[in-house]
This record gives C-alpha cells, sequence and structure tokens, in this order.
C-alpha cells in the first residue's frame, strides 16, 4: 500500500530564504510522485513529477524536487521565497495502476514572511 | 480552455437533505475522481471512474453515489446529508496511462450542511 507523510502542517519563511517541503512516502512498487500547489479558493495545480528519468526534478515557478530512494524521500525546494509562494503544497505518490489514483499527504501551507 | 469545471461552487444544505455536484471536463479524459478535502487531511478519494458507465470505490465512500453516464461528466450525489460531509470537493481527471499522467483538478465546491 502507498502512503505519504508530510513533516510539518505549516512552514514560515521569509521572503528571499531558502524553502524546504518534506515528503516521505512508502510504497509497494516503484513509485511515481508529484508535488501539487493549491492558492486560495482553488483547486490543485501540478508543479512536478517524478518519473524515474531523473533523481532531480525541475517544476514551475523556480521549485525542484529530489527523489532518493534510500530515504524514501521528495522533498520539495526552491532558493528563494517569493510572497506569491505562499499557498498549500501537497505531495502525492502513484498507485500506479488501473484507475491512476493517487495517495496525498496531509498538505504543508507555506506562509512567506516580507 | 475550460479544463475540469465544478457546479455549484458553494452551497448550503440541512442535514438530511439530497443534492447531486456536477464534474464536466473537455480534455477526453477516461479516468475521473472526486475528493474531498478536509484540514490537516491531505484529499481523500471519495469514488472515481476509469471510463463511461463504471465507478468504483475509493478510501471514503460511504454517504456518497456516483454516476458516470457520459464520458465527460461524472456526477457525486449525496442522498441524505450528514453534518459530517460538510468539506471541499474537488473533481480530477486523467487521460487513460498508468502512473505518471497527472490529475487534472476544477476549483472545488464548498459544502456545508448544516
Amino acid at each position: 500500500a502507498q502512503s505519504v507523510t508530510q513533516l510539518g502542517s505549516h512552514v514560515s519563511v521569509s521572503e528571499g530564504a531558502l524553502v524546504l517541503l518534506r515528503c516521505n512516502y512508502s510504497s509497494s512498487v516503484p513509485p511515481y510522485l508529484f508535488w501539487y500547489v493549491q492558492y486560495p479558493n482553488q483547486g490543485l495545480q501540478l508543479l512536478l513529477k517524478y518519473t524515474s528519468a531523473a533523481t532531480l526534478v525541475k517544476g514551475i515557478n523556480g521549485f525542484e524536487a529530489e527523489f532518493k530512494k534510500s530515504e524514501t524521500s521528495f522533498h520539495l525546494t526552491k532558493p528563494s521565497a517569493h510572497m506569491s509562494d505562499a499557498a498549500e503544497y501537497f505531495c502525492a505518490v502513484s498507485h500506479n495502476n488501473a484507475g491512476n489514483m493517487l495517495t496525498f499527504g496531509g498538505g504543508t501551507r507555506l506562509m512567506v514572511k516580507p | 480552455n475550460a479544463g475540469v469545471t465544478q457546479t455549484p461552487k458553494f452551497r448550503v444544505l440541512k442535514t438530511g437533505q439530497s443534492m447531486t455536484l456536477l464534474c464536466a471536463q473537455d480534455m477526453n479524459h477516461e479516468y475521473m475522481y472526486w475528493y474531498r478535502q478536509d484540514p490537516g487531511m491531505g484529499l481523500r478519494l471519495i469514488h472515481y471512474s476509469v471510463g463511461e458507465g463504471t465507478t468504483a470505490k475509493g478510501e471514503v465512500p460511504d454517504g456518497y453515489n456516483v454516476s458516470r453516464l457520459k464520458k465527460q461528466n461524472f456526477l457525486l450525489g449525496l442522498e441524505s446529508a450528514a453534518p459530517s460531509q460538510t468539506s471541499v470537493y474537488f473533481c480530477a481527471s486523467s487521460p487513460y496511462q498508468q502512473g505518471i499522467q497527472p490529475q487534472h483538478f476544477g476549483d472545488g465546491t464548498r459544502l456545508s450542511i448544516l
């Protein structure tokens, strides 16, 4: 069975500081992993996805994530936070089966201080 | 470029009332999903469909029914609403391909049960 744990339901950083959002997963099969972002009163938008082609994945808006099999982690980073990055971020693992279902983590709300 | 459209966006119901949430996608996707989002719990899958005329239970199906009579539409029904069903509901769709295809989300329906 697949599961996802996001450490820290709330993360606060200063504008210009490093952003690090943590995601650990468990999967019985080689995982496909996703990060989504949700802005207030909107649906989820895809930030990036890991599909085994490369362990360092670059996404939109300057975010990237590194897949570390030995640590079963897929942490999301951005070198310099911007006020517009304030949102909720969700890590998800694919069941890699018919139906293409996802299991989501509980989410991390990122706050950016001026 | 509508993508996934959910109606209504907001609704308030009394306990015991029934209603149907409509999801429509214009991307010709095979798979469709209904999730509920509650604080700190991420998104949990209610029901999903792998094609027209098919439906299956997800993680939290009790109290909900679904139908997919047309490929582009996926309906979520509450037969007798309960306060525990107060939540934000998201519909999503994805193309037919295991694992690596991301899901595309609507903007959500905020449902309050009094």
